[in-house]
């Protein structure tokens, strides 16, 4: 079975540029999430889909960050202007969603962002 | 709100020498209990869980961890560790049950390195 994938793997850009950051999940995985890891910290959920649907965006900034899933497969993610401090790995996550707070997120390699 | 504290940064260890990561957490909810390990330039693999029942939770590579609800821990064991246990480890919780829809809350990360 495939893992997650994400593409780029890295990514140098300087401040105020744009940046996306695309994921395909699991085959048949219904929830996907993307998650940023800071150096030195533990990832933090930016965004959760459920299909295509957004179920958790709370934590996501929104003036800056976009996110969508198309046909409920792949997905995008979109920093547009980067900042300095958006500099971190980015981590998308899929899951089954049979039931969906016991299940085991499974995690991609990342991308990792350095805004200059 | 939930929170995880990882109460070491860091822990070095000596090859087959035991070793103990440990976890706190915070939650007014009852909560499901995840450990993730992070290998280098790798995304995170899901070490073991704690749902219900028994709280001695066995997982892969010969780590288990312990639910203690009075405590609000779930500290992380391995009895004789080699140098590919060597990696970040990541203890992570999600609300049991209401509409979290699975968010994963993690600690900062623990880093063991594994010495010769």
């Amino acid at each position: 079975e495939a893992g997650v994938a994400q593409s780029p793997r890295y990514k140098i850009i300087e401040k105020r540029q744009s940046v996306a950051f695309w994921c395909n999940p699991i085959s048949g995985h219904a929830t996907l999430y993307w998650y940023q890891q800071i150096l030195g910290q533990g990832p933090k959920l930016l965004i959760q889909f459920q299909n295509n649907g957004v179920v958790d965006d709370s934590q996501l900034p929104k003036d800056r960050f976009s996110a969508e899933r198309l046909k409920g497969v792949d997905s995008t993610l979109k920093i547009q202007p980067a900042k300095l401090e958006d500099s971190a790995v980015y981590l998308c996550a899929s899951s089954p969603s049979s039931s969906v707070n016991t299940d085991t997120q499974y995690f991609g390699p990342g991308t990792r962002l350095t805004v200059l | 709100a939930q929170s995880v504290t990882q109460l070491d940064s860091q822990v070095p260890v000596f090859e087959e020498a035991p070793v103990e990561l440990r976890c706190n957490y915070s939650s007014s909810v009852s909560v499901y209990l995840f450990w993730y390990v992070q290998y280098p330039n790798q995304g995170l693999q899901l070490l073991l869980k704690y749902l219900s029942g028994s709280t001695l939770v066995k997982g892969i590579n010969g780590f288990e961890a312990e639910f203690n609800k009075s405590q609000t821990s779930f500290h992380l064991r391995k009895p004789s560790v080699h140098i590919s246990d060597t990696a970040e480890y990541f203890c992570a919780v999600s609300n049991a049950g209401g509409t979290s829809y699975g968010k994963l809350t993690f600690g900062q990360g623990t880093i063991l390195t594994v010495h010769p």
